[in-house]
C-alpha cells in the first residue's frame, strides 16, 4: 500500500540554525500539507500546496517558514532560524483532492528538536 | 470558523467492553468531512474513519464505527470489543470544501485495561 514517507525521523537542532524537514507524498497525489504537534497537544495546521504554490497557510506559518518541491516527488519544509518553541512532530501529508471528502494521509512525523 | 471540541482528555475502558469517545464541532459550512485518526505512542497518525455531512448513515469500518448527530453538532467515536492495542491518542478532525486543511481536536488519551 501506498504510504507518505519522511525523513529524518528525528532532528537535533542548535537554536539559529536552518533545518530541512523531508517528504516524499503519495506518488498520485496532488495536495500536500505540512502539520506540527507540540509534545502533549493538537496537532495544527501549518500550510498547504498545490501546483508548486502555496494555496493556504495558517499564522503559524511566518517568513522563517518555507516549502518547496524541489523535484516531483520530494516536498520539503524548511526553517530558516530555528528557536525553542519550533520543537515539535512535524507531520506531512497528501491528498488526491481538496474536497471535504478527501483523506488526507500522513507521513510518520518527523520530531524536531531545538537546543 | 471552524472548531472542533474534545471534552474527555482521558478515557479507560477493560478489554473487551464498547467505548464512546466525544467529538463535537462547529462549522458555518455546509459541506464538511469528519475524521478520527489514532496515535499511538510511536507518533505516527492512522486513519480510522470518516463521516461526510451529507452522509445519511453512521460511518463503520471493522470495529470502529461513528455517530453522527448532524443537529447536535457531534461525531463521536464507537469502538466495540476494545483491544490492548487501541490504547493511543484518539484525535478528532474537520475538513471544509474549501479550506484545504484539517482542524483537530486536542484528543483523548484511550487506556485499555486487561
Amino acid at each position: 500500500e501506498p504510504e507518505v514517507t519522511q525523513t529524518p525521523s528525528h532532528q537535533v537542532t542548535q537554536m539559529g540554525q536552518e533545518v530541512i524537514l523531508r517528504c516524499v507524498p503519495i506518488s498520485n497525489h496532488l495536495y500536500f500539507y505540512w502539520y506540527r504537534q507540540i509534545l502533549g497537544q493538537k496537532v495544527e495546521f501549518l500550510v498547504s500546496f498545490y501546483n508548486n504554490e502555496i494555496s493556504e497557510k495558517s499564522e503559524i506559518f511566518d517568513d522563517q517558514f518555507s516549502v518547496e518541491r524541489p523535484d516531483g516527488s520530494n516536498f520539503t519544509l524548511k526553517i530558516r532560524s530555528t528557536k525553542l518553541e519550533d520543537s515539535a512532530m512535524y507531520f506531512c501529508a497528501s491528498s488526491t483532492g481538496v474536497n471535504s471528502y478527501n483523506e488526507q494521509f500522513f507521513g510518520p512525523g518527523t520530531r524536531l528538536t531545538v537546543l | 470558523a471552524q472548531k472542533i471540541t474534545q471534552t474527555q482528555p482521558g478515557m479507560f475502558v477493560q478489554e473487551k467492553e464498547a467505548v464512546t469517545l466525544d467529538c463535537t464541532y462547529d462549522t458555518s459550512d455546509q459541506s464538511y468531512g469528519l475524521f478520527w485518526y489514532k496515535q499511538p505512542s510511536s507518533g505516527e497518525m492512522i486513519f480510522l474513519i470518516y463521516q461526510g455531512s451529507y452522509d445519511e448513515q453512521n460511518a463503520t469500518e471493522g470495529r470502529y464505527s461513528l455517530n453522527f448527530q448532524k443537529a447536535r453538532k457531534s461525531a463521536n467515536l464507537v469502538i466495540s470489543a476494545s483491544q490492548l492495542g487501541d490504547s493511543a491518542m484518539y484525535f478528532c478532525a474537520m475538513s471544509t470544501t474549501g479550506a484545504n486543511n484539517l482542524f483537530f481536536g486536542t484528543g483523548t488519551r484511550l487506556t485499555v485495561i486487561p
